[in-house]
C-alpha cells in the first residue's frame, strides 16, 4: 500500500534559522512527488513537482530534493511569512489521484 | 494560470439537511476532478474521483449515497452532502488535473453541521 510519511509533524524556527522537512514514501512506481504549502482554512498552493531521483528544484528560500525513498524541502533563512503547513504528495503509477502525507506545520518566529 | 473556484468557503447547516459545494474551473476544462476531505491536523483524504459525463469513483469507506458527486460539464463539479450529521463536519477541497497545469486546488469549504 502506498504510504507518505512527513516529519517532523511540527517545527518552530527562529527567523533566519535554516532547516529541512522530510517526506518518506513507499509507492508502486512514482510518477511524481509534489510539495504544497497550505495556509489555515485554504486549499493547497503548488510549490514543486519532482519526477526522478537526483532532481532538485528551487524557488526563493525553498529547495526540494528527491531520492528513491524520500524528499526534502530545505528552507533557507526563513521568514515569518513562510509559516504554514507544508504537504508532500505522491502520484503513483496507477491513476492520477495524489496521495498526501499529514504535513509539517512550520512556525517561523521573528 | 489554472484557477479552480470553490464555493461556499464556509457553511453551517443543521443536522439532517443537505449541503452542496461547487467547484468551477475558470479558465480551463477539467475532465477530471478530485474531492478530498481534511480533518484538523490530518492529511487530505481522497473521497472520490469524478470524470465529466460519467459516474464518480468513490474510495473505499466513502458512502456514495451520502456524498453525491455530479460532474455534468467540463467546468463544473459539485459535491452534495446529504442528510449531514456532525461527524461530516470537515474541510472539503476539490482539485482539477490538467496536462498543462498539473493539479490545481480549490480554496476549500469548511462545513460545520450543528
Amino acid at each position: 500500500e502506498d504510504q507518505v510519511t512527513q516529519s517532523p509533524e511540527a517545527l518552530r524556527l527562529q527567523e533566519g534559522e535554516s532547516s529541512s522537512l522530510n517526506c518518506s514514501y513507499t509507492v508502486s512506481g512514482l510518477r511524481g512527488l509534489f510539495w504544497y504549502r497550505q495556509d489555515p482554512g485554504k486549499g493547497p498552493e503548488f510549490l514543486f513537482t519532482l519526477y526522478s531521483a537526483g532532481e532538485e528544484k528551487e524557488k526563493e528560500r525553498l529547495k526540494a530534493t528527491l531520492t528513491k525513498k524520500e524528499s526534502f524541502l530545505h528552507i533557507t533563512a526563513p521568514k515569518p511569512e513562510d509559516s504554514a503547513t507544508y504537504l508532500c504528495a505522491v502520484q503513483p503509477r496507477e491513476g492520477y489521484a495524489l496521495n498526501f502525507g499529514k504535513g509539517t506545520s512550520l512556525l517561523v518566529t521573528p | 494560470g489554472a484557477v479552480v473556484s470553490q464555493h461556499p468557503s464556509w457553511v453551517i447547516c443543521k443536522s439532517g439537511t443537505s449541503v452542496k459545494i461547487e467547484c468551477r474551473s475558470l479558465d480551463f476544462q477539467a475532465t477530471t476532478m478530485f474531492w478530498y476531505r481534511q480533518f484538523p491536523k490530518q492529511s487530505l483524504m481522497l473521497m472520490a474521483t469524478s470524470n465529466e459525463g460519467s459516474k464518480a469513483t468513490y474510495e473505499q469507506g466513502v458512502e456514495k449515497d451520502k456524498f453525491l458527486i455530479n460532474h455534468a460539464s467540463l467546468t463544473l463539479s459539485t459535491l452534495t452532502v446529504t442528510s449531514a450529521h456532525p461527524e461530516d463536519s470537515s474541510f472539503y477541497i476539490c482539485s482539477a488535473r490538467t496536462v498543462s497545469h498539473g493539479y490545481t486546488f480549490g480554496s476549500g469549504t469548511r462545513l460545520t453541521v450543528v
